[in-house]
């Protein structure tokens, strides 16, 4: 069974410019999760989907990010304009989305964004 | 005081031995506990969901103390593969919605 999919693995842009990550989830997993992670910090929740529903977006910088979800599969997460401080890994998971509280999350091998 | 906390480490133990690390959590609301191994430049794979009576997996064992507010890992019989990040996750539940909270690890060296 093919795991999250995430692309590009890599990315290296000039502050300023726009950038978007794209994550496929695990097919027939409901939940779609973005997390930031830095160097030496856990994951970070930037949004979390039920299908095509955000449902916890609290974290998201929404003055230069968003994200979308469309027929409740695929995902993507766009950054304009990008800054220094958003160099980090952006990490993509699913789960199934059945009981809410014993959710086991599987990521992608997230991309690996620098910003100069 | 943050929401989940981990000791960062490095714990640096020898092969065979018995290494024990905790995560503090802050909200009594909370209801379900993981914790997650992360190797060096990979992604965070589940390592143990937590239960209320405590869990064990081969050489892990996962418990949980809610009168104290903390979840423990306890690996026995270390081996040079278990050399990662440890990952703990609490999901608490805030109105009808829940959230998932991450510590920020702890390293884990097992020496040969």
């Amino acid at each position: 069974e093919a795991g999250v999919v995430q692309s590009p693995r890599y990315k290296i842009i000039e502050k300023k410019q726009p950038v978007a990550f794209w994550c496929n989830p695990i097919s027939g997993h409901n939940t779609l999760y973005w997390y930031r992670q830095n160097l030496g910090q856990g994951p970070e929740l930037l949004i979390r989907y039920e299908n095509e529903e955000a449902v916890d977006d609290s974290q998201l910088p929404k003055d230069r990010f968003s994200a979308e979800r469309l027929k409740g599969v695929d995902s993507t997460l766009k950054i304009q304009p990008a800054e220094l401080g958003d160099s980090a890994v952006y990490l993509c998971a699913s789960s199934l989305g059945g009981a809410v509280y014993q959710e086991t999350q599987y990521f992608g091998p997230g991309t690996r964004l620098l910003v100069l | 005081r943050k929401e989940v906390e981990q000791d960062p480490g490095p714990f640096n133990v020898p092969e065979g031995a018995t290494v024990a690390f905790n995560c503090t959590y802050s909200n009594s609301a909370s209801q379900s506990f993981f914790w997650y191994r992360q190797d060096c430049r990979k992604e965070p794979k589940l390592l143990m969901s937590v239960y209320s009576s405590g869990n064990e997996d081969g050489r892990f064992t996962a418990q949980l103390n809610r009168a104290s507010q903390y979840i423990s890992l306890l690996i026995r019989d270390s081996k040079l593969s278990d050399s990662a990040t440890y990952l703990c996750v609490v999901n608490q539940v805030m109105r009808s919605n829940y959230q998932l909270i991450w510590g920020a690890g702890t390293k884990l060296i097992i020496k040969p």
